[in-house]
């Protein structure tokens, strides 16, 4: 089945550094890559996605990169903030509606 | 409602007692997901609705869990017999649905932080 790898587990930056989380994938069958945000105690919240008909999308701070060939996407954050601090899960899947596959997560802290 | 709502939000039960989850999803959303996050993991998928029919429970862990969404609107996730390595949060997440759309995006409840005595 599918597997997803989160790197890093915790990553710490200054305010208004970028950050970057990579994941990969295991089944080239994945065609759908959402980026959740996780605050403590709260309900992950979708942050952008990815369709494997396209390369890259950006909504202001955040973007997505996906290498098809490879078989990796990342999340891009520029000029953090501390509101950014929060776990961050990528997810796969392969058909549409099927179950996400969701990585490790990775903490970010940002510090003002 | 305006989003994924479930209750309770939080449940202690005793090891062997029945527990019985709740989900109401977005108004609309024909598909609905169950999972399962233990603390300090990404969550885990359990099962998955389209509508009221069931149409994956790859995912539940034992035979003790089960899950109706018997008129395809709220879901019910039920554990029977319940064990200590159950507690988890149990997040419900709902979508528009699949076919032509393609993939739509997962919309996830708070969930219900269940804890086994």
């Amino acid at each position: 089945g599918e597997n997803v790898e989160q790197h890093p587990s915790t990553l710490s930056v200054q305010e208004g550094d970028s950050a970057v989380i990579k994941c990969t994938y295991s089944d080239s069958a994945s065609n759908y890559f959402p980026w959740y945000k996780q605050e403590l105690g709260k309900r992950p919240q979708l942050i952008i996605d990815i369709r494997s008909n396209v390369g890259e999308k950006k909504d202001q701070r955040i973007a997505v990169t996906l290498n098809k060939t490879a078989k990796h996407f990342s999340l891009h954050i520029t000029e953090t903030q501390p509101e950014d601090s929060a776990v961050y899960f990528c997810a796969a899947s392969k058909q549409a509606g099927t179950a996400l596959i969701f990585g490790k997560g990775t903490t970010l802290s940002v510090s003002s | 409602g305006a989003g994924v709502s479930q209750s309770p939000r939080y449940k202690v039960a005793k090891r062997g007692q029945d527990v019985a989850l709740r989900c109401d999803p977005i108004s609309g959303h024909v598909s609905l997901f169950w999972y399962q996050q233990a603390l300090g993991q990404g969550p885990e998928f359990l099962t998955y609705f389209q509508n009221e029919a069931q149409l994956d429970k790859s995912g539940l862990p034992s035979d003790r869990f089960f899950a109706e969404r018997p008129e395809g609107s709220v879901s019910t996730l039920k554990i029977q017999r319940t064990q200590q390595e159950d507690s988890a949060v149990y997040l419900c997440a709902s979508s528009l649905g699949a076919g032509a759309l393609g993939n739509q995006p997962q919309h996830f409840g708070d969930g219900t932080r269940l804890s086994i005595l």
